[in-house]
């Protein structure tokens, strides 16, 4: 069955420093998305994707965070300037022919900030 | 209110008991529907959408309720595999942007 990756499956930075999180998206979905889930807490819609550009991106997605679709199968998410509430684990999912449609999740990648 | 409400739990069961999880939402705009699984620090997984004329996929069974703004999902027979936790989850307005509840812990002992 064909499946979202993400890597790193963990990453550890510290405070001040740029992440980049990676995903491979089921090849012939045409949305993508970032989530992240604090532990504890409930998974957080972060940002969609679409048609290469953003569909729509939640409060938290301010302008330490952005998104790229380098190439026909890389999604990634850039994260400036670390926090240490930035500390999660980040889902990417894909869905493929309509946002209405269910999203299939990556098995995420847990970054902890020092 | 909370944009998705799900019964708080944990709920703590035997093998092959039937357990039934609630869930409300609150923009009646929205239009997709579904019942997702946790595993400890894992990914969430697809188990079903949910439809308004009610679905069943085995030993589970949804049903929404348009008018009441309710979600439910039923689990018969339950085996230890079951135990997961249980997201509620809602397709927002645009569509698109999953908004998940908070999940209700299903512990299934022998």
């Amino acid at each position: 069955e064909p499946e979202v990756t993400q890597t790193p499956s963990h990453q550890v930075t510290q405070m001040g420093q740029e992440v980049i999180l990676r995903c491979v998206p089921i090849s012939n979905h045409l949305y993508f998305y970032w989530y992240r889930q604090i532990l504890g807490q409930k998974v957080e819609f972060l940002v969609s994707f679409y048609n290469n550009e953003i569909s729509e991106k939640s409060e938290i997605f301010d302008d330490q965070f952005s998104v790229e679709r380098p190439d026909g199968s890389n999604f990634t998410l850039k994260i400036r300037s670390t926090k240490l509430e930035d500390s999660a684990m980040y889902f990417c999912a894909s869905s493929d022919t309509a946002p209405n449609q269910p999203q299939h999740f990556g098995d995420g990648t847990r970054l902890s900030i020092l | 209110r909370k944009e998705v409400e799900q019964d708080p739990g944990p709920f703590n069961v035997p093998e092959g008991a039937t357990v039934a999880f609630n869930c409300t939402y609150s923009n009646s705009a929205s239009q997709s529907f579904f019942w997702y699984r946790q595993d400890c620090r894992k990914e969430p997984k697809l188990l079903m959408s949910v439809y308004s004329s009610g679905n069943e996929d085995g030993r589970f069974t949804a049903q929404l309720n348009r008018a009441s703004q309710y979600i439910s999902l039923l689990i018969r027979d339950s085996k230890l595999s079951d135990s997961a936790t249980y997201l509620c989850v809602v397709n927002g307005d645009p569509p698109g942007k999953l908004i998940f509840g908070q999940g209700t812990e299903l512990s299934v002992k022998p």
